[in-house]
Order: structure tokens, then sequence, then C-alpha cells
């Protein structure tokens, strides 16, 4: 059972536009998000984060949206850069500000910017 | 301040045999955690260790193992492996209540990608 999903494989955009990656979570418990990237070769790298307090935090070109009666959220990236082009996480954690930081991942999304 | 590494970065083995995989944590951190991230799958959670004592597990059965060290190094350690036990097995360091902006925030390794024939 996918507690956290990101419906969209792969995604396709050309450089200087917006980049939007979904995610939905069902599990009631999840109260801290966080977006991944990941380049072939390496590990996952933090992009940005957002408590359930919040339903919106940018950081530069990076915007995560969080809609709590949807259970979605979603990273925006304006403007897209090639360098941009990686695998993107989704990862929802209980329990924020507590001992317990087990994260929970979606499959990933394929982010293509094309130049 | 130096990142997570681990090693080795590929190994292969057959099934039946056991593996220890390596990993140094991030300077300053003192909690390391294990997933296991399966072809096309996102990480899965294996478990997290504080102080050198398991502090929460993920749905892997008891032949995976692990440990952490009082420099807060770490193994994971697989018996009887398995074939499904092929994976990339990812390593997160990260500190345990930290506040601020990077509450929550793991670390990863670059991983060790796990065959297993």
């Amino acid at each position: 059972d996918q507690q956290v999903k990101q419906n969209s494989p792969s995604l396709s955009v050309q450089e200087g536009r917006i980049s939007i990656l979904n995610c939905d979570y069902t599990n009631s418990m999840f109260d801290y998000f966080l977006w991944y990237k990941k380049y072939p070769a390496e590990g996952p790298t933090f992009l940005i984060s957002i408590s359930s307090i919040k339903d919106k935090n940018e950081d530069g070109r990076f915007t995560v949206f969080l809609n709590k009666s949807a259970k979605h959220l979603s990273l925006h990236i304006v403007p897209s850069q090639p360098g941009d082009s990686a695998v993107y996480f989704c990862a929802a954690s209980p329990n924020s500000g507590g001992s317990n930081y087990k994260l929970t991942f979606g499959k990933g999304t394929l982010l293509t910017v094309n130049p | 301040e130096t990142g997570v590494t681990q090693s080795p970065t590929h190994l292969i083995k057959t099934r039946g045999q056991q593996v220890t995989l390596r990993c140094s944590s991030q300077s300053g951190h003192n909690t390391v955690s294990w997933y296991q991230q399966a072809l096309g799958q996102g990480p899965q959670f294996i478990f997290q260790y504080y102080r050198e004592e398991e502090n929460g597990r993920g749905n892997f059965p008891p032949r995976f193992s692990g440990l952490q060290f009082p420099n807060y190094s770490s193994e994971l350690n697989v018996n009887a492996l398995e074939l499904d036990d092929s994976a990339l097995y990812l390593c997160a360091s990260s500190l345990l209540n930290q506040r601020g902006p990077r509450l929550g925030v793991q670390y990863f390794g670059a991983g060790t990608r796990l065959s297993v024939l």
C-alpha cells in the first residue's frame, strides 16, 4: 500500500518554463514533508521541506505547496534549468520534531528540462 | 564538513550468503538510517540507529540487522541473501531533535549497489 504517491513517472519541460511535480499521501499521521532530488550514481539530495502548519514554503526557485485537506503537495520550479533534470522524490514523516524520523518515499518523478 | 560515505559502491553476492555494508555519517550527526531502493521504486526505510540503539524499524525481516559505533559510523548486515535483496542500499545521517529549517532532514550517501545472483 503506497502511502506516498507520485503518479507521474516522468515530466518534460522547456528551459525557462515552470516545472510542477505532484505528490499525494494517504496517511493522516504525516505532518512533515520533504522533497529530494537524485542524480544518477548519487544519493538523494535534500531540496526543500514543509511542515503541516504551513501551506507554502519558498527557497529561491523552489516552492512547495501543501493542501492538507486534499492530502496533496506540489513542488514548483521556476524557472526550470537543464541542471534540474533529475529524479525528484517526495517524502513524508510523522511526528515532526519527535524522535522518529522515518521517511516514507514516493516512487519518484523523472524531470527532464530541455534546452 | 565531510558528507555521508558508503562502501563498497558495488557488490555481487550469491543467494544464501551474508553481506556487510558500511556507512560513515556526516560529522556532527548522531543518527543513522538505512533504506533499500529497489529498481523503479523509492527508498524504503529499513531501520534507524541513535546512540548505538535501534530507534525504529520498517517492514524488514530480522535477517536485516545493523550496528552503530561510538564514532557514529554504521553497518548494515544481511544474512541468508535472497534474489529480491538486490537493490541500492542507502545510508542517511541526521541530527536527532534538530530544530529550525533543517528539522527532520536526512543526508544521504551515494549508496551501495548489491546484486544477488
